[in-house]
């Protein structure tokens, strides 16, 4: 089965560039979501096929996929960002999540 | 507006079946394109897929869970029903269900989801 790799954790002080990985064989050819889950919250979209933003995401939020990784690139990050972070592919018509990155804010 | 909610047994016993409904409104089911699918998250850890029905009525389960799950729509009600057989502690969770729009997309909506704990 496909497996997607994060980081487990990720540190940033407020106002600089978060940088959240997603490993995977080949994960270039195919197309990644993003997730953001505050504590006690559902999971939020905020990136789509690989870098779109659904409407209300701020520009902050950006993606990119190529080779084997993908990234979520979060710019001026805020203290409302901390929060877990998952991506997700769909393989052999099944969907499949990262182990989740959780994003704190210094 | 789109919202989804699920609803069910808050605790199950151990080889139980578990039945979970996810009621939605502001769409069809029966609309070209669309799919709700359900996904289900243990305490501190990370989200897991399970399942998903098209508006096709087409169905792709988890490859590890699929022989204790089933999933189905009722287009009139505005609802899908998933069942998982022969609980068991480790499916101990948060269950969503969740709207998509695409055969190999992204999930935009999300219901607030529900926790199940499985206990004798």
């Amino acid at each position: 089965s496909y497996v997607l790799t994060q980081p487990p954790s990720v540190s940033v002080a407020p106002g600089q560039t978060a940088r959240i990985t997603c490993g995977g064989n080949n994960i270039g050819s195919k197309s990644v979501h993003w997730y953001q889950q505050k504590p006690g919250q559902a999971p939020v979209l905020v990136v789509y096929d690989d870098s779109d933003r659904p409407s209300g995401i701020p520009e902050r939020f950006s993606g990119s996929n190529s080779g084997n990784t993908a990234t979520l690139t979060i710019s001026r990050v805020e203290a409302g960002d901390e929060a877990d972070y998952y991506c997700q592919v769909w393989d052999s018509s099944s969907v499949v999540f990262g182990g989740g990155t959780k994003l704190t804010v210094l | 507006q789109i919202t989804l909610k699920e609803s069910g047994p808050t605790l199950v016993k151990p080889t139980q079946t578990l039945t979970l409904t996810c009621t939605f409104s502001g769409f069809s089911l029966s609309t070209s394109g669309v799919g709700v699918g359900w996904i289900r998250q243990p305490p501190g850890k990370a989200l897991e897929w399970l399942a998903l029905i098209y508006w096709d009525d087409d169905k792709r389960y988890s490859p590890s869970l699929k022989s204790r799950l089933t999933i189905t729509k009722d287009t009139s009600k505005n609802q899908v029903v998933l069942t998982m057989t022969n609980m068991d502690p480790v499916d101990t969770a948060t269950y969503y269900c969740a709207h998509s729009t695409s055969r190999s997309g992204w999930y935009d909506y999300w219901g607030q989801g529900t926790l199940v704990t499985v206990s004798s």
